[in-house]
């Protein structure tokens, strides 16, 4: 069974700086997609990064990044020059491409609090 | 991108009434939907796979007669929380596929 692990609760990141939020997963399928949302206390789910298990480049999104290490199976979101509107929870999510139907499966999430 | 929409986007009811969300592709059809409930400062949690035409597949532990899903048009997926109890107070988000994943805005229901 897929799974995905966000083992840090809450971060904390001083404004104009970078900050990682991570994430690991686990499957047996060869092939899948790793996403990461957005969440702020609206509730909307926004739509940030995707990486593909074949990709061979780590995808970028503007001040987005992700680092995708597939044999370590973890892969980590980089926000650079955090914003104060960059406070929400953001979660890691994994999609079995043949299996399961194309449901996602989301982490724990992660509550970014940017200071100004 | 594709919009989906929710509505109600809160509701209050009380308990041991039955109350129902709809979860609409505004400019695409969906043949699959997804709903997934999330209680305060947790994950999202995936509830069924709603399939056009067919019977909902749930997930383990979401109860079937409670949780009844319909989705009777490529645009639109209901979820009927049946007999609501205040444990059932949650976060309810449908989503909608095609080729990628669509979220609708979420709908608050709380249960006196």
């Amino acid at each position: 069974a897929q799974k995905i692990t966000q083992t840090q609760p809450g971060m904390f990141v001083q404004e104009k700086e970078a900050v990682t939020l991570d994430c690991t997963y686990d499957t047996s399928d060869q092939s899948y997609g790793l996403f990461w949302y957005k969440q702020p206390s609206s509730g909307e789910m926004i739509f940030l990064i995707y990486q593909g298990s074949y990709d061979e480049q780590n995808a970028t999104e503007g001040r987005y990044s992700l680092n995708f290490q597939k044999a370590r199976k973890s892969a980590n979101l980089v926000i650079s020059a955090s914003q104060l509107g960059d406070s929400a929870m953001y979660f890691c999510a994994m999609r079995e491409i043949y299996n399961q139907g194309g449901k996602l499966i989301f982490g724990q999430g992660t509550e970014l609090s940017v200071k100004p | 991108g594709a919009v989906v929409s929710q509505h109600p986007s809160w509701v209050i009811c009380k308990s041991g009434t039955s109350v129902k969300i709809e979860c609409r592709s505004l400019d695409f059809q969906a043949t699959t939907m997804f709903w997934y409930r999330q209680f305060p400062k947790q994950s999202l949690m995936l509830m069924a796979t709603s399939n056009e035409g067919s019977k909902a597949t749930y997930e383990q532990g979401v109860e079937k007669d409670k949780f009844l899903i319909n989705h009777a048009s490529l645009t639109l997926s209901t979820l009927t929380v049946t007999s609501a109890h205040p444990e059932d107070s949650s976060f309810y988000i449908c989503s909608a596929i095609i080729h990628e994943q669509y979220f609708g805005p979420g709908t608050r229901l709380t249960v006196t």
